[in-house]
């Protein structure tokens, strides 16, 4: 079936780069998208990858698809305490192509 | 450009109460869909219209939630009676159309605690 999954903490310190991962199961995945939610807001779209792209740059984000290892990472560099969010991984697949989200990864960061 | 509309922000209500929430999605889009978020968990699609009419509500607990766009520009979502494990945050969303590539609006959610 179709699942997407995440690691559900991540802690950096100000300025480092941050990297979080993704992986899903639906070989027919079209889009894959990364979303950040800060603490009582919405949902807010950073960035989408086509599938048969292998990345994208887009300032400080980077996106690297791993296609045959169904692998999908997001890395921001320099990552500052205003990035502090949670980011969902989000593929869109299947007939219906109705948006498969994975839990959420909770990053921190420290002064 | 106004974004999506949702009211109430916040709502506590009694368990078998029911409750009514909101949504005004971007001008001009003509998807929206409602979204379940329970805390620590990743966004449930509990239903999608396309204008007013309905393409997806497979996962919709029909006996206790409705929802309805009619008119093709606003919506509401009902639960009635709601239930404990009905507390989360019910997100709209909206967009231009049903390609990959037409990005998915949300707004910032209407919050419900039943007690």
């Amino acid at each position: 079936g179709e699942d997407v999954e995440q690691s559900l903490f991540l802690s950096v310190r100000e300025g480092d780069s941050s990297v979080i991962n993704c992986t899903y199961t639906d070989s027919s995945s079209t889009y894959l998208y990364w979303y950040k939610q800060e603490p009582g807001a919405g949902l807010q779209l950073l960035t989408y990858i086509f599938s048969n792209m292998d990345m994208k740059q887009d300032q400080r984000l980077t996106v690297l698809l791993n296609k045959k290892d169904k692998h999908l990472s997001l890395r921001i560099a320099d990552t500052q305490t205003g990035d502090s969010a949670i980011y969902f991984c989000a593929e869109k697949a299947g007939n219906n192509r109705k948006l498969i989200w994975g839990l959420g990864t909770s990053l921190a960061v420290n002064p | 450009e106004a974004g999506v509309a949702q009211s109430p922000r916040y709502k506590i209500i009694e368990k078998r109460q029911s409750v009514a929430f909101w949504c005004n999605p971007i001008s001009g889009h003509a998807t929206l869909y409602w979204y379940q978020q329970i805390l620590g968990q990743g966004p449930k699609l509990l239903i999608q219209f396309q204008n007013n009419g309905v393409v997806d509500d497979s996962q919709l607990p029909k006996d206790r939630f409705s929802a309805e766009r009619l008119k093709g520009v606003d919506s509401t979502l009902k639960i009635q009676p709601a239930k404990l494990e009905d507390s989360a945050v019910y997100l709209c969303a909206s967009t231009w159309g049903r390609g990959a590539l037409n990005t998915i609006y949300f707004g910032e959610g209407s919050w419900l605690t039943v007690v």
